[in-house]
């Protein structure tokens, strides 16, 4: 079964830090993966996609399809970056493509 | 509106009693999907729309949940008979089909439901 799997729930570091949030996934066929993150009173919305290996914001993240994972990571954290990041999945299912997201990592950037 | 709009934003109700939903989409997108999310969760799949009708509705948890369409925009997620564990906050999304990368959706700032 497709899942999407964060193992840390808190990630706190301080200002200029570099941050890794680690993302695994479960998916037999190709996948194609998401960060989306969700600031403190903002609604949900996407960071970025794998398919366009861009960087926003500063960070970055790479598909690893041989220990799938699509980690997200910064060099140097900035406070503003403190929210709540969630990595998602989707998959063509029933005709229409499904996204699945992992329970979520707390990034926390202290000054 | 320029977003997805949803309301109430609160709603706290007692157990056993009815709630809507409702969800606005982004005008002219055709995708409209219904999220659970619970403290500590990600958002849970319960329900996707592909214009008027339910394309897929294997992530609502029982048949107390229903939601529709009517008309291909507006979407109403209906509980009957609430209990406790139906709290939390539900999200609507939409996407449009057309120039729109799988897996981008536009997501409302959710109801949170609380069951007393």
């Amino acid at each position: 079964a497709q899942r999407v799997t964060q193992p840390e729930k808190l990630l706190s570091v301080f200002k200029g830090a570099p941050v890794e949030l680690k993302c695994n996934y479960s998916y037999s066929g190709s996948p194609e993966l998401f960060w989306y993150v969700q600031y403190s009173r903002q609604r949900l919305q996407l960071l970025l996609r794998h398919i366009s290996r861009e960087s926003i914001k500063g960070f970055t993240a790479d598909l690893n399809k041989g220990e799938t994972s699509f980690h997200l990571k910064k060099p140097f954290a900035q406070e503003e970056d403190s929210a709540m990041y969630y990595c998602a999945l989707t998959f063509f299912s029933g005709g229409y493509n499904k996204l699945i997201f992992g329970a979520g990592t707390r990034l926390a950037v202290h000054p | 509106g320029a977003g997805v709009s949803q309301t109430p934003s609160n709603k706290v109700t007692e157990k056993g009693k009815y709630v809507e939903l409702r969800c606005d989409p982004i005008s002219g997108h055709t995708a409209l999907y219904w999220y659970r999310q619970s403290l500590g969760q990600g958002p849970e799949f319960l329900i996707y729309f592909q214009g008027t009708g339910a394309a897929d509705d294997s992530g609502l948890p029982n048949d107390r949940f229903f939601a529709v369409r009517p008309e291909g925009s507006v979407s109403t997620l209906k509980i009957q008979r609430t209990e406790r564990g139906d709290s939390a906050v539900y999200l609507c999304a939409s996407s449009s089909r057309q120039g729109i990368l799988p897996g981008e959706l536009f997501f409302g700032e959710g109801s949170r439901l609380t069951v007393l």
